[in-house]
């Protein structure tokens, strides 16, 4: 069956230094792959979208990689403050259907 | 940008009423509409995908006549829980696909629904 899997469930880093978060996936081809970020009580906000032909993707301080070989994405915030601390889902999109499929999501406290 | 507006953001009903929940498109027109429940500490489940002019598809497992969605403008989608129960308290969150394949989904602010 198709799995996507965020391994770490939560994350705590001191400020200043960089975040990586994982998102591993199974049984899937996906067009593209996605990162969002979520606070509590609110929607997700998109962030970044890497297509399944790019390897790596930035926006500022944040910083997407797409591995289709290991099925893997990795998502790095550089020089991370408190205000990053958030819960950070990735999303594969399939394309045709354009559904997307989440993660469980990293919470991420950045401490100052 | 994008902008999908949703209301109500918390909504505390009975048991056995029903709540409409409404998402508008503000600046742009969303022929699909998605819409997820979402459990705490949990990810996103797709419930079903709506769209205008036509019934919404709905994933398996999320029952038709519980969980009512109409599509009925360019602009509007709404989802109505019909009979709610305590199990069906949830976060439910409305989406709308990029414009483009290069832009990400735009998502409503989710309501907070408690029922009774």
């Amino acid at each position: 069956s198709q799995k996507i899997e965020q391994n770490s469930e939560a994350l705590n880093i001191q400020e200043g230094k960089t975040a990586t978060l994982t998102c591993n996936y199974t049984n899937y081809s996906p067009a593209y792959l996605q990162w969002y970020r979520q606070d509590p009580g609110r929607g997700p906000v998109f962030l970044l979208l890497i297509r399944e032909n790019e390897k790596e993707k930035r926006k500022e301080r944040l910083k997407v990689t797409f591995d289709t070989t290991l099925k893997q994405s990795l998502f790095h915030i550089t020089a991370s403050q408190p205000a990053d601390s958030a819960t950070y889902l990735c999303a594969l999109d399939k394309g045709s259907a354009r559904q997307l499929t989440f993660g469980s999501g990293t919470q991420l406290t950045v401490l100052p | 940008g994008a902008v999908v507006s949703q209301h109500p953001s918390r909504v505390i009903c009975k048991s056995g009423t029903s709540v409409k929940i409404e998402c508008r498109s503000l600046d742009f027109q969303a022929t699909t509409m998605f819409w997820y429940r979402q459990f705490p500490k949990k990810s996103l489940m797709l419930m079903a995908t709506s769209n205008e002019g036509s019934k919404a598809t709905y994933e398996q497992g999320v029952e038709k006549d519980k969980f009512l969605i109409n599509h009925a403008s360019l602009t509007l989608s709404t989802l109505t829980v019909t009979s709610a129960h305590p199990e069906d308290s949830s976060f439910y969150i409305c989406s709308a696909p990029g414009q483009t394949s290069n832009y990400g989904y735009t998502f409503g602010s989710g309501t907070r629904l408690t029922v009774v």
